[in-house]
């Protein structure tokens, strides 16, 4: 089975100032990682994804996230954060090369990053 | 593209009534469906996951007699609580992927709001 433990449970920053969000995970098996991002009374965006390859992964919306295996992280990364920014974000991981219906998400237990102007 | 829907956004309802909760990918062919369920400022926790034509999976500690799911086309799949009661209220957010290769997306609708009474 797989964990993910999402470090803060809240991080609090001002605008244009960079933020980290940190996301560890427990596996015995090759895992893919991915964060997701929430916002109020919404479902889950897709930020980004590691799936295999280079460890730096760049997704939408200006964030990337490193994939760690050494130390099992694959913390979430802005140089530059905006209001808009302000939501919940999940860290989730899955076993690698599952399909179809074993294809299954572990969630964090999210971060709710608040950015003030 | 990967529009996922899910009706009602939102329902209140007396205790021991039964609800239904539909789910809709829009443009693309959903093989498998997953049900999630988020309690206010926590994880989403995986209920069940289903595909077209086959019964769903549930997760271990999910009343599968509660949980009524069925997906049967591959474009919709329903979740019925029966006899709710208040401990049953909850965001419940679906999502959908096609393929069985060995990763394919989840894309998530954007959550119904239940509130039993």
């Amino acid at each position: 089975a797989q964990s993910v433990t999402q470090l803060d449970s809240q991080v609090p920053v001002f605008e244009e100032a960079p933020v980290e969000l940190r996301c560890n995970y427990s596996s015995s098996v090759s895992v893919y990682l991915f964060w997701y991002v929430q916002y109020p009374n919404q479902g889950l965006q897709l930020l980004l994804k590691y799936l295999s390859g280079s460890t730096l992964v760049k997704g939408i919306n200006g964030f990337e996230a490193e994939f760690n295996k050494s130390q099992t992280s694959f913390h979430l990364r802005k140089p530059s954060v905006h209001i808009s920014d302000t939501a919940e974000y999940f860290c989730a991981v899955s076993k690698s090369g599952s399909g179809g219906s074993n294809y299954k998400l572990t969630f964090g237990k999210g971060t709710l990053l608040t950015v003030n102007p | 593209g990967a529009v996922v829907s899910q009706h009602p956004s939102r329902v209140i309802c007396k205790s021991g009534t039964s609800v239904k909760i539909e789910c809709r990918s829009l443009d693309f062919q959903a093989t498998t469906m997953f049900w999630y369920r988020q309690f206010p400022k926590q994880s989403l926790m995986l209920m069940a996951t289903s595909n077209e034509g086959s019964k769903a999976t549930y997760e271990q500690g999910v009343e599968k007699d509660k949980f009524l799911i069925n997906h049967a086309s591959l474009t919709l799949s329903t979740l019925t609580v029966t006899s709710a009661h208040p401990e049953d209220s909850s965001f419940y957010i679906c999502s959908a992927s096609s393929g069985r290769r060995s990763y394919n997306e989840q894309f998530f609708g954007p959550g119904t709001r239940l509130t039993v009474l």
